[in-house]
């Protein structure tokens, strides 16, 4: 039970480039979830969802997409990196209904030159 | 709307001394909290929840949680703190009724001294 990998662990993208980080997990999570931490600033969702097919924006989703094609999956994408999304990011999942906690994975540091 | 709130950016205790890390949240209705914990380079991994019933809630490695509904705050303890519990540690709340996605604050920097 390997729980929430992400892939990369870590990236450098130049200004303009475009990426996907791919989260999986394999609890049979129904919610996903994809936060950015930054130094100060705590967690921010960036986007998440609640189910296979279904996704809804967060607190700070400009500039990225996402996309949950499979239920185990759940993907994030940056179609023209700026500097601004240099950050960590973590995917999580948990279990529909309340209340569940989150299971996070191990990060994808992510720099933007 | 739902907020928390972590007053202390960074605590510092002595091995063996005991330990608050505290955590004031707002909601409309009643609360779900957690606490989380991040060590260096790592994700965050949950420690312990409060749904209802007792005010004290027990979790991993020995912390503890005392939710306070009057003055509205969870405050993560432990009797005896430890090097290793050195990590940031992380409040968040969810509106019970409300979404079903928590707000987490912005954390608080636990060192330990030995």
């Amino acid at each position: 039970n390997a729980g929430v990998t992400q892939t990369p662990k870590f990236r450098v993208l130049k200004t303009g480039q475009s990426m996907t980080l791919l989260c999986a997990q394999d609890m049979n999570h129904e919610y996903m979830y994809w936060y950015r931490q930054d130094p100060g600033m705590g967690l921010r969702l960036i986007h998440y969802s609640v189910g296979e097919g279904t996704t809804a924006k967060g607190e700070v989703p400009d500039g990225y997409n996402v996309s949950r094609l499979k239920k185990q999956n759940f993907l994030l994408g940056l179609e023209s990196a700026a500097p601004s999304q240099t950050s960590v990011y973590f995917c999580a999942s948990s279990l529909a209904g309340e209340p569940n906690e989150q299971f996070f994975g191990p990060g994808t540091r992510l720099t933007v030159l | 709307a739902q907020s928390v709130a972590q007053p202390e950016d960074q605590v510092n205790v002595a091995e063996g001394n005991p330990l608050t890390v505290k955590c004031t949240y707002s909601v409309s209705g009643n609360p779900y909290l957690f606490w989380y914990v991040q060590y260096p380079n790592r994700g965050l991994q949950f420690l312990l929840k409060y749904i209802t019933g007792d005010n004290l809630v027990k979790g991993s490695y020995g912390f503890e949680a005392e939710f306070n509904k009057s003055q509205t705050s969870f405050h993560l303890k432990k009797p005896s703190a430890l090097v290793s519990d050195s990590a940031l540690y992380f409040c968040a709340v969810r509106d019970r009724g409300g979404s079903y996605i928590p707000t987490f604050g912005r954390g608080t920097s636990l060192i330990v001294h030995p």
